[in-house]
């Protein structure tokens, strides 16, 4: 099943504004990692938080990291149209001996110009 | 270039017709996995290889084979058995070693349509 769930399901804003897009999971993680997809194209990874960190930047991009609660938050300031893309958030699970990454079903961002 | 690549972009199957994806990366990656997505849906793990000659059923493998001959390869036979097979398939590898997980890189995407 999956574990990573986002919210909204789906936001529109408009250039220069700041999106937050949010992500719960269920079970106890070692890492949550962001990726954006646009239309069509695969997925590219955004940023990796670790469990012992509460937040973390790169670029534009902040997220934070709340273990007690088992969310962290993705947010995108200062938007560009070029942003417009679904972001997913994922979160390692046992594949047996091994680890996966399980997704959510992502949120769309579409940034108005 | 360093990469992951997937082919076809785009590919058609008759009812009844098993299909082969490919999918190679020179990231000297030791993990690949293989997702499918569905309009408006998230990623679902078909199959995962951790390292060559060997490979995992991930959360929808029914219907799906797969083979780890080389560590730069990784191809996905769509067989007849899948009743649903319309969906955007990505490819995807990682360093691997078996410990948590790590960064994924991911191809461009085959897009499966089944006439």
């Amino acid at each position: 099943s999956q574990q990573g769930e986002e919210d909204p399901q789906a936001l529109s804003i408009q250039e220069g504004e700041n999106a937050t897009m949010n992500c719960s999971y269920k079970t106890s993680i070692n890492n949550l990692q962001w990726y954006r997809q646009n239309s069509g194209r695969g997925l590219v990874h955004l940023i990796l938080i670790r469990s012992n960190e509460r937040e973390k930047h790169s670029g534009r991009l902040r997220v934070t990291l709340d273990t007690s609660k088992k969310s962290s938050s993705l947010l995108i300031t200062a938007s560009r149209a070029a942003d417009t893309a679904s972001y997913f958030c994922a979160n390692p699970n046992r594949g047996g001996s091994n680890y996966k990454l399980t997704f959510g079903k992502g949120t769309l961002l579409t940034v108005n110009p | 270039d360093g990469g992951i690549t997937q082919s076809p972009k785009y590919l058609f199957r008759k009812e009844g017709q098993n299909v082969t994806l490919s999918c190679e990366q020179n990231l000297n990656h030791d993990a690949m996995y293989w997702y499918r997505q569905d309009p408006g849906q998230g990623l679902r793990l078909i199959y995962y290889s951790q390292i060559v000659n060997d490979f995992q059923k991930g959360d929808i493998a029914e219907g799906y084979s797969v083979s780890r001959e080389k560590k730069e390869s990784f191809p996905l036979t769509v067989t007849s058995a899948q009743k649903n097979p319309t969906a955007f398939y990505l490819c995807a590898s990682s360093i691997g070693g078996g410990g948590a997980a790590d960064t994924q890189y991911f191809g461009p995407g085959t897009r499966l349509t089944v006439l």
